[in-house]
């Protein structure tokens, strides 16, 4: 299987701080890679899509300027959350899409939990 | 409103026990995965069915794509305690772009000894 993997998996910071995730795809190259968000006992939720080389596409009231995200080369996306805040307290997830002339899969990442204090 | 509903949201059986996750919809997808994920961590991708009427099976766990390819299910034959845990259908549609995945709201299953 593909192998996907971010860092840090768990912070902890404080209110008004930046913290940059890592997403990494181990084996195999992913020209789009994905970010999730994802609260206690829900599913995940699309925070955006990172495609390499070019600017990452946002979902629907997820602001921009707050989660930047940056696909800077094939096996290699970050989101940092500037300036966080408490409500940004959550578990982030990547996935990095490795596709075929026929379907794609994802491949999810272990996750990292933010904790704003 | 969830473009995939799943269903049950929450099931909790014995061991032994067989038991069955339903994943619905009114869009028509090109192909539907399902995931399970634990506390902590991310999801592990389980299968990926791409074919109306396709029927996978992965040890005890069978899973079937409806002919329509709007709905799928997944059924686990005796389960067991460590197939506990939060199952996630997700399905890319077919006007969707760049592969992306539209979720479920999970169901999460708990099998005791």
């Amino acid at each position: 299987g593909a192998v996907v993997s971010q860092h840090p998996s768990w912070v902890i910071c404080k209110s008004g701080t930046s913290v940059k995730i890592e997403c990494r795809s181990l084996d195999f190259q992913a020209t789009t890679m994905f970010w999730y968000r994802q609260f206690p006992k829900q599913s995940l939720m699309l925070m955006a899509t990172s495609n390499e080389g070019s600017k990452a596409t946002y979902e629907q009231g997820v602001e921009k300027d707050k989660f930047l995200i940056n696909h800077a080369s094939l096996t290699l996306s970050t989101l940092t959350v500037t300036s966080a805040h408490p409500e940004d307290s959550s578990f982030y997830i990547c996935s990095a899409r490795r596709g075929s002339a026929i379907y794609n899969e994802q491949f999810f990442g272990p996750g990292t939990r933010l904790t704003v204090l | 409103t969830q473009l995939l509903e799943q269903s049950p949201q929450f099931l909790s059986i014995q061991e032994g026990e067989n038991l069955t996750v339903y994943c619905n919809s009114s869009s028509v997808f090109s192909s539907l995965q399902w995931y399970r994920q634990e506390p902590g961590e991310g999801p592990v991708l389980l299968v990926t069915v791409v074919t109306g009427g396709e029927v996978k099976k992965l040890k005890r766990l069978t899973f079937q794509f409806g002919d329509a390819r709007k709905d799928s299910s997944l059924h686990i034959t005796a389960a067991q305690p460590g197939d506990t845990g939060l199952y996630l259908c997700a399905g890319e549609k077919t006007t969707d772009s760049w592969g992306k995945l539209q979720f479920g709201a999970g169901t999460q299953v708990v099998v005791t000894p």
